[in-house]
């Protein structure tokens, strides 16, 4: 079973605060995809990062893929109260992908 | 496009009654997805097909759980007879050949009392 283990498991910060969120496994994975949860809704796609070591920018969203292609991280800069919301790692193997079991991120106006 | 359509949005039964879960994914996606969500276990994949075939059921609970791809435009997820334990959001997801990128429903709640 590849499991894929978040942390931390909930974030409470205030609007304008830098954060990180980290995505950890044993396993190797050809590719590794960040989503996030909006209550009552399904995850949506942020970013998919193939390559080890990769860094992937959107906006203030940072995501890099670890060198071995086992962890990633989501760092976010100047968090706002949109930023809100469950965020899920997903690691992929043929065709096949194993969630993690998310952070919970809250931000505070 | 109207993206993966799931239904119905929410349902609650009693236990032993049969629930059907439908998906309707993106025109034009090769594999569907369901999923299941719940706060202890979070997203499990229960089942996935590959252009109407099912590949890996290997997390499909037990044999009260089947699922079904008539055609390229429907998926069915049932549960029979449904248990308390049963009790979950279920994910409809597809996704095209060429991408991982996997798009998905808005869920349906289930609640078995």
């Amino acid at each position: 079973t590849q499991l894929l283990e978040q942390s931390p498991q909930f974030l409470s910060i205030q609007e304008g605060e830098n954060l990180t969120v980290y995505c950890n496994s044993s396993s190797v994975f050809s590719s590794l995809q960040w989503y996030r949860q909006e209550p009552g809704e399904g995850p949506v796609l942020l970013v998919t990062v193939v390559t080890g070591g990769e860094v992937k920018k959107l906006k203030r969203l940072t995501f890099q893929f670890g060198d071995a292609r086992k962890d990633s991280s989501l760092h976010i800069t100047a968090a706002q109260p949109g930023d809100t919301g469950l965020y899920l790692c997903a690691g992929n193997n043929a065709g096949k992908s194993t969630f993690g079991d998310g952070t919970t991120l809250t931000v505070k106006p | 496009d109207a993206g993966v359509i799931q239904s119905p949005r929410h349902e609650v039964t009693e236990m032993g009654q049969e629930v059907t879960l439908r998906c309707k994914p993106i025109s034009g996606h090769d594999y569907l997805f369901w999923y299941r969500q719940t706060m202890m276990r979070g997203l499990e994949l229960l089942i996935y097909f590959n252009n109407n075939v099912p590949i890996d059921d290997s997390g499909m609970p037990e044999d009260r759980f089947s699922a079904k791809m008539p055609n390229a435009s429907f998926s069915t997820l049932k549960i029979q007879p449904s248990e308390p334990r049963d009790s979950a959001v279920y994910f409809c997801a597809s996704s095209h050949r060429t991408s991982v990128q996997q798009y998905f429903g808005p869920g349906t709640r289930l609640t078995v009392t």
